[in-house]
């Protein structure tokens, strides 16, 4: 059975950062692409970010050159180290396992971060 | 702003039939077969009940169809049920570094 467990997140002040973890079990990361895709609180779905099978990256515009998606393969793992964190970045965030056609089959319950002062 | 437009709300009553609609650009929805549709209940994680514009996951009801013509896509929802209250969001390939760009999402509401 495929299960995402995310973890990492909670309250941080502006400026700060976090590395979320996204523990996949039931397939194995590094053969599948895996995105986070965020929610702020009342708000719609947002793609954050994306690893491919072959370790290309790809990010928002809202958080390139801040967040860095990456992976562990020993411990089937996908990270996501998020610096210079603002309040506009407060939201849920999901881990996504692909599906066929750049959907998104298998999601997590998703760890919540909060930025504020 | 969302990349994808969808309607904020719609609603119809148990047993009808609805339609979501989602509008984006040649170099989304447009330009590729990649258009994909969740359903999210309050406070639970979104779940894929179509892809590639027209294709049901295995477990997902056949009430639900998706369609495409031209840069809009669509979703209906045949032979509505009080449990298929939820929002509802479409999603896209798109062409350049934002690889998946997303609806604002749609609330149905069944009367």
């Amino acid at each position: 059975e495929v299960q995402l467990v995310e973890s990492g997140g909670g309250l941080i002040q502006p400026g700060g950062s976090l590395r979320l973890s996204c523990a996949a079990s039931g397939f194995t990361v590094s053969s599948n692409f895996m995105s986070w895709v965020r929610q702020a609180p009342g708000k719609g779905l947002e793609w954050v970010s994306v690893i491919y099978s072959g370790e290309s990256t790809y990010y928002a515009d809202s958080v390139k050159g801040r967040f860095t998606i990456s992976r562990d393969i020993s411990k089937n793992t996908v990270y996501l180290q998020m610096n210079s964190l603002r309040a506009e970045d407060t939201a849920l965030y999901f881990c996504a396992r692909d599906g066929a056609d750049y959907s998104f089959a298998s999601w997590g319950r998703g760890t919540l971060v909060t930025v504020s002062s | 702003q969302s990349a994808l437009t969808q309607p904020a709300s719609v609603s119809g009553s148990p047993g009808q039939s609805i339609t979501i609609s989602c509008t984006g650009t040649s170099s989304d929805v447009g330009g590729y077969n990649y258009v994909s549709w969740y359903q999210q209940h309050p406070g639970k994680a979104p779940k894929l009940i179509i892809y590639g514009v027209s294709s049901r996951p295995s477990g997902v009801s056949n009430r639900f169809s998706g369609s495409k013509s031209g840069n809009t896509a669509s979703l209906t929802i045949s032979g509505l049920q009080a449990e298929d209250e939820a929002d509802y969001y479409c999603s896209s390939y798109s062409s350049g570094s934002t690889q998946v760009v997303f609806g604002g999402g749609t609330k149905l509401t069944v009367l």
